[in-house]
This record gives C-alpha cells, sequence and structure tokens, in this order.
C-alpha cells in the first residue's frame, strides 16, 4: 500500500499569504496524484490531477508540482474561500490511499 | 450538468446490512469508472471501492473486503453499495464519486451511515 504523508496538519496564513502543502509518498506514483479541497459540510473539490493539471474551473492561483514521491500544492494568495482542508491522492495503485489532510486556517 | 445523488444511508445495528445507491445523470454513465469514498467524522477521506464501466472489474479497501459489495445498472444510470456485517467503524459520510484518467473528478454530496445499537 501506498502512504500518503502530508505537512503540516496545520498551516495557521493570513489571507493574502502564500500557502505551501507538501505530500509525500511512501513509493513513486509517477504523476499520477491529485489535491481535493473540502470545506465543511461539503463534498471534496477537485483542485489539481496529474500533479500540476488544474481542474476545470480551479482559479489560477492554485498550482501543483512534483511527481514521483514528492509533491507540493502551492497557493499564491489566499483568499477568505480557502481556508479549509486540503487532501493529496494517489490512484496510481490499488489500494486508492488518500493523505491525512493539510487544514489551511485563518491566522 | 453532472449530478451524483446517493441514498440509502441511516442508522443500522452492529451486525446488519444496508445497501447505498448513487443515481447519476448528466454524463454517458456506462462510459466509466465509479468509485466509493467515505468519511468517518471529523476524519479524513478513505476510498472504499472501485468498479469498471461494465462491472467486470471490481477493487476494494482490505477492511471492507468480504463485507462490502460494489455493483452498477448501467441500464438505470446507479451505482450501488451492498455493506453486510457492519461494524460500528463503518460509520461515515459515504460518496460516490466518477473516476477518469486516474482522478476522481466529480462527487456526490454524501449519505450518513451509521452504526450503532
Amino acid at each position: 500500500e501506498i502512504v500518503l504523508t502530508q505537512s503540516p496538519a496545520t498551516l495557521s496564513l493570513s489571507p493574502g499569504e502564500r500557502a505551501t502543502l507538501s505530500c509525500r509518498a511512501s513509493q513513486s506514483v509517477s504523476s499520477h496524484l491529485a489535491w481535493y479541497q473540502q470545506r465543511p459540510g461539503q463534498a471534496p473539490r477537485l483542485l489539481i490531477y496529474g500533479a500540476s493539471i488544474r481542474a476545470t474551473g480551479i482559479p489560477a492561483r492554485f498550482s501543483g508540482s512534483g511527481s514521483g514521491t514528492d509533491f507540493t500544492l502551492t497557493i499564491s494568495s489566499l483568499e477568505p474561500e480557502d481556508f479549509a482542508v486540503y487532501y493529496c491522492h494517489q490512484r496510481s495503485n490499488w489500494p486508492i490511499t488518500f493523505g491525512p489532510g493539510t487544514k489551511v486556517d485563518i491566522k | 450538468e453532472v449530478q451524483l445523488v446517493e441514498s440509502g444511508g441511516g442508522l443500522v445495528q452492529p451486525g446488519g446490512s444496508l445497501r447505498l445507491s448513487c443515481a447519476a445523470s448528466g454524463f454517458t454513465f456506462s462510459s466509466y469508472w465509479m468509485t466509493w469514498v467515505r468519511q468517518a467524522p471529523g476524519k479524513g477521506l478513505e476510498w472504499v471501492a472501485d468498479i469498471d464501466q461494465d462491472g467486470s472489474e471490481k477493487y476494494y479497501v482490505d477492511s471492507v473486503k468480504g463485507r462490502f459489495t460494489i455493483s452498477r445498472d448501467n441500464a438505470k444510470n446507479s451505482l450501488y453499495l451492498q455493506m453486510n456485517s457492519l461494524r460500528a467503524e463503518d460509520t461515515a459520510v459515504y460518496y460516490c464519486a466518477r473516476e477518469s484518467n486516474r482522478r476522481t473528478e466529480c462527487w456526490g454530496q454524501g449519505t450518513l451511515v451509521t452504526v450503532s445499537s
């Protein structure tokens, strides 16, 4: 099983600041890594797939990078609606796995 | 517009059974892999099961193997999850979602399953 580790667990920032979230895989997932945003009481929303491709309708302030085992999600300038939990997710091999999440909260 | 609407959740006793349904619309259901993902209260996301376009390939997380069965009816544009021998640790919101090119791209709003006596 591929284990995904996310850091930090919580990121406390102010609106307008840059957020950098990390996801590390226990073995290579190539570029089969996606990022999701989940706001309280809502279903997850796909942000990034293929490690770096923004999903339809996702603002340009969200970007993804990395390949193999190390990945990064960057939010260039936090908007109020960006304070949420972010999960990374691999579909390289079964069993499919998610990271434990990074909560971005308001400082 | 793509829509996925789950139903069938509720309160069930340990050892009981429940069948979740997911009604799909707005896309050609028979062309996509589908998946179930769950989220225990206050916890993260956990993949549960995948099924291919015609139901011939199915994959499960180890914790539900032998107890849960994923299936689909392409004529009815519906996905199902039959859950037997339910345990307290199966308590979660269950989401159905559409897969495409190794990404879970569309999600329903979820249905809550509570396993408790």
